[in-house]
């Protein structure tokens, strides 16, 4: 069965401190892949997404992340965190044949400190 | 204006009462999803309708009813609600067999007592 796992369940970091939250997935077959941010108290909304190509891919305020296949994981970063990027970070997969399917990992909790 | 809007935001009931939440987007997509946020954060897909067919039912119990009168609506209502049911129920919408790409609600809190 298709799967998401996020290592880091809480991460307490201060301002300007770099970030990377570890997502690995299972999925035998294509995938396309998600990292979305719910900030407190509302919807979760699109961080970046990677379809194809460059593995390498850049989202909104700053963040990033990068396929590796052969490692099934798609990490997120950024260099330097604000305390306004305090949020929920949720890794999700799509698999080619998953109808649909969008498959979320338990979420990371980032508690940015000013 | 919004993309996917949810009513109410907060429900608050007793055991045992019959509630509904509504869902409408305007983005013109075929596909409309209800996904469970638990205490703990964890996202779960309930269901899945497109164009107002049933798509995905992911083992939720039957007092659990979506209804999509078009494809622009899906509301689910919930019979004889427990204390467990108590989540943020989110709204999404995409394209069907899409990339997976969602648009989400902004939640309704319920809370049962």
């Amino acid at each position: 069965a298709q799967s998401v796992s996020q290592h880091n369940h809480h991460v307490i970091l201060s301002e300007a401190a770099s970030l990377e939250l570890g997502c690995n997935y299972s999925y035998g077959g294509t995938v396309n892949l998600f990292w979305y941010v719910q900030y407190p108290g509302q919807h979760l909304q699109l961080l970046l997404k990677y379809f194809s190509g460059d593995p390498l891919v850049k989202g909104i305020k700053g963040f990033e992340a990068e396929f590796i296949k052969s490692k099934f994981s798609f990490n997120l970063r950024k260099p330097s965190v604000q305390w306004s990027d305090t949020a929920e970070y949720f890794c999700a997969v799509h698999g080619s044949s998953n109808t649909g399917k969008l498959i979320f990992g338990q979420g990371t909790t980032l508690q940015v400190k000013p | 204006d919004t993309a996917v809007s949810q009513t109410p935001k907060y429900l608050v009931t007793q055991m045992g009462n019959d509630k509904s939440i509504k869902c409408e987007q305007n983005l013109g997509h075929d596909t409309m999803y209800w996904y469970k946020q638990d205490s703990k954060k964890f996202l779960k897909i309930m269901f899945s309708y497109n164009n107002k067919e049933l798509i995905i039912n992911e083992t939720v119990p039957n007092r659990f009813s979506p209804k999509s009168p078009d494809k622009a609506h899906l509301n689910l209502h919930i019979n004889s609600l427990e204390l467990g049911d108590s989540a943020v129920y989110f709204c999404a919408a995409g394209a069907f067999l899409n990339t997976g790409e969602l648009f989400f609600g902004e939640g309704s809190r319920l809370t049962v007592l």
